[in-house]
This record gives structure tokens, C-alpha cells and sequence, in this order.
């Protein structure tokens, strides 16, 4: 079985403050993981993802994740937050891309950026 | 760029009647994907489609669920006599590496 974990339903961070939310996994095999970002009303847009190489792993709108299996984890980060960045956070994992590749998601992070 | 679309944006239907949700994926992806969210919950695994057959089903997936790909260019999930539980925003999705995904369809059972 395949799982995530995002410890956090709420992370508030202050504009152009750096922004982290955490996601840990579990999964048989090497993981496929991924970062999806849902605004309200909206579908979930593929912000990026970890499949080899690079554990540092650069995305869309200046996001970047750091896989680390040790910890067996894949914390979402950004530098300098933006109001407009205040959004659902989904991590997801999946065993690879053979047979139905299923993703498991988290439960979500909230993400409040305020002025 | 290419997007997922699905119609109609939101569905209200009466318990125990048919619904048909359409999907049309991004147009050289191969395998297609229906997950569903609850109000307030986390997005969860239907079902995936492959090669004109299904390659992997939840247990949520029972047999008033089924899905089709009539003609190529879309992807269906019919609910065969839905269920109070039913009530769901439904994502379609498809990939050729990673899923992408449609903006969802609604559904109310009332």
C-alpha cells in the first residue's frame, strides 16, 4: 500500500517570506512523487515532480521540492512567498509508471500568504 | 496548451437515477484516470483506463460504476443509480508521465 502524509492542514506565512509545507511518504519501491496545487473552485494543476536523479526538483511559479529517502520525504518550498500562491497543496505518490499508476494523495495543506 | 475538459461543470441528479460524466483527455495522452473528493476531503482513486480496458479499480469502484471510451476522443464515468454518498467533485485525468487534470464535475445527489 501507498500513502502520504502532510502533517499540516494550515501553513501562514508572511509575503516574500520563504515558505515550506511538508509531505512524507510510504511507498514499496522507488517513489514517483508529486506536488499539485488546487485554488478554490479549480481542478488540480501539476506544479512538479520527482521521478530519478536531482533530489532538488524545480516547478512551476518558482516552487521547488527536495526529495530525501531517508526521511522519506518531499517538502515543497519556495524562496519568497506571494499572496497569490495562497492555495491547496496536494502531495501525491505513486509506485512508477508501470501498470495503472495510481496516485495516493495527502490530505491537503492549506497555504495562507498575507500582506 | 493542451487541457483536460469535462462537462457538465456541475450536476444535480435525484437518488437512484443514472449520471454520465464526460471527459475529454489531452488529445496523445494514453492512459486516463477518474478520482473523486468529497467535500472537505482528499482527492481519492477510482479508477484507471488503459488500452480500451481497466487497468486498476478502488474498492470504491463497485459495479455502479463503470467507465468507456466510445469514441476516441472521450472518456466517460457513468454511476449506474447513485447514492446520497454519491455527492462528490469528480476529477477526470490523463498522461502520457504525468496525469494532468481536468477541472472537475459537481455532482449533488439529492
Amino acid at each position: 500500500a501507498q500513502s502520504v502524509a502532510q502533517p499540516e492542514d494550515q501553513v501562514n506565512v508572511a509575503e516574500g517570506n520563504p515558505l515550506t509545507v511538508k509531505c512524507t511518504y510510504s511507498v514499496s519501491g522507488n517513489p514517483y512523487l508529486f506536488w499539485y496545487v488546487q485554488y478554490p473552485n479549480r481542478g488540480l494543476q501539476f506544479l512538479l515532480k520527482y521521478i530519478t536523479g536531482d533530489n532538488l526538483v524545480k516547478g512551476s511559479y518558482g516552487f521547488e521540492a527536495e526529495f530525501n529517502k531517508s526521511q522519506t520525504s518531499f517538502h515543497l518550498k519556495k524562496p519568497s512567498a506571494l499572496v497569490s500562491d495562497s492555495a491547496l497543496y496536494f502531495c501525491a505518490v505513486s509506485r512508477g509508471t508501470g501498470g495503472g499508476n495510481k496516485l495516493t494523495f495527502g490530505t491537503g495543506t492549506q497555504l495562507k500568504v498575507e500582506l | 496548451e493542451p487541457e483536460v475538459t469535462q462537462t457538465p461543470s456541475h450536476q444535480v441528479t435525484q437518488m437512484g437515477q443514472e449520471v454520465i460524466l464526460r471527459c475529454v483527455p489531452i488529445s496523445n495522452h494514453l492512459y486516463f484516470y477518474w478520482y473523486r473528493q468529497i467535500l472537505g476531503q482528499k482527492v481519492e482513486f477510482l479508477v484507471s483506463f488503459y488500452n480500451n480496458e481497466i487497468s486498476e479499480k478502488s474498492e470504491i469502484f463497485d459495479d455502479q460504476f463503470s467507465v468507456e471510451r466510445p469514441d476516441g476522443s472521450n472518456f466517460t464515468l457513468k454511476i449506474r443509480s447513485t447514492k446520497l454518498e454519491d455527492s462528490a467533485m469528480y476529477f477526470c485525468a490523463s498522461r502520457l508521465e504525468t496525469q494532468y487534470f481536468g477541472p472537475g464535475t459537481r455532482l449533488l445527489v439529492l
